[in-house]
């Protein structure tokens, strides 16, 4: 997985909590981003950061808010989580400057929200 | 908005048996298009990336292309090990950032 970590692995809450995801890489890439993986629609892209302290919004931002305070970690934060927020969530990291650019993915984070 | 299909939804084949999955796409001035391989529970896997119409990669039993509007993935004499869902992702043209638009993937069983 390229040296990347996504924690907790499993997670069941409940409608109204607060809910953190954590990204970990050791690869030293400057650009990390977070998925969401639903049937039926692929991974769409929440929110991605193009450095510390540098973020900016994907397609599918609303009731989401992430920070990157080192290089290596990628906070997801859902503030009030709702039952349609129930997914896998994947983070990315991809290395910077190139005219394209690979993405490599994590080992994903199944969130439950009852 | 950019548009990435991928057809067909799910693909059974037997053993041996050569097929392909298809990625259409409707971004102009593509910048690259990329084949993943997701195994269940867990993370894609990178497979190839394309950058211009005509460009073939391979990788064991696996070759991809490119043309103005769709990819393709071949799979030639199939392994039960190649069953996975297989993803395609568009990259479009140069901005600030390197946001990719994927398709909802295709699922390959390979039955022994």
């Amino acid at each position: 997985d390229a040296g990347i970590t996504q924690s907790p692995r499993h997670k069941v809450t409940e409608t109204g909590t607060p809910v953190t995801l954590r990204c970990h890489q050791t690869e030293n890439h400057r650009y990390m981003y977070w998925y969401r993986q639903d049937p039926g629609h692929g991974l769409r892209l929440i929110h991605y950061s193009y450095g510390v302290k540098d973020t900016d919004k994907g397609e599918v931002s609303d009731g989401y808010s992430v920070s990157r305070s080192k290089t290596e970690d990628f906070l997801l934060t859902l503030e009030s989580a709702t039952s349609s927020q129930t997914s896998v969530y994947f983070c990315a990291i991809s290395e910077s400057g190139l005219y394209t650019d690979t993405q490599y993915f994590g080992p994903g984070t199944r969130l439950t929200v009852l | 908005e950019d548009q990435v299909t991928q057809s067909p939804e799910a693909l059974r084949l037997q053993e041996g048996e050569s097929s392909s999955l298809n990625c259409s796409y409707t971004v102009s001035g593509l910048r690259g298009l990329f084949w993943y391989r997701q195994d269940p529970g867990k993370g894609p896997e990178f497979l190839f990336t394309l950058y211009s119409a005509g460009e073939e990669k391979e990788k064991e039993r696996l070759k991809a292309t490119l043309t103005k509007k769709e990819s393709f993935l071949h799979i030639t004499a199939p392994k039960p090990e190649d069953s996975a869902t297989y993803l395609c992702a568009v990259q479009p043209p140069p901005s600030n950032d390197y946001k990719l638009s994927f398709g909802a993937g295709t699922t390959v069983t390979v039955r022994a």
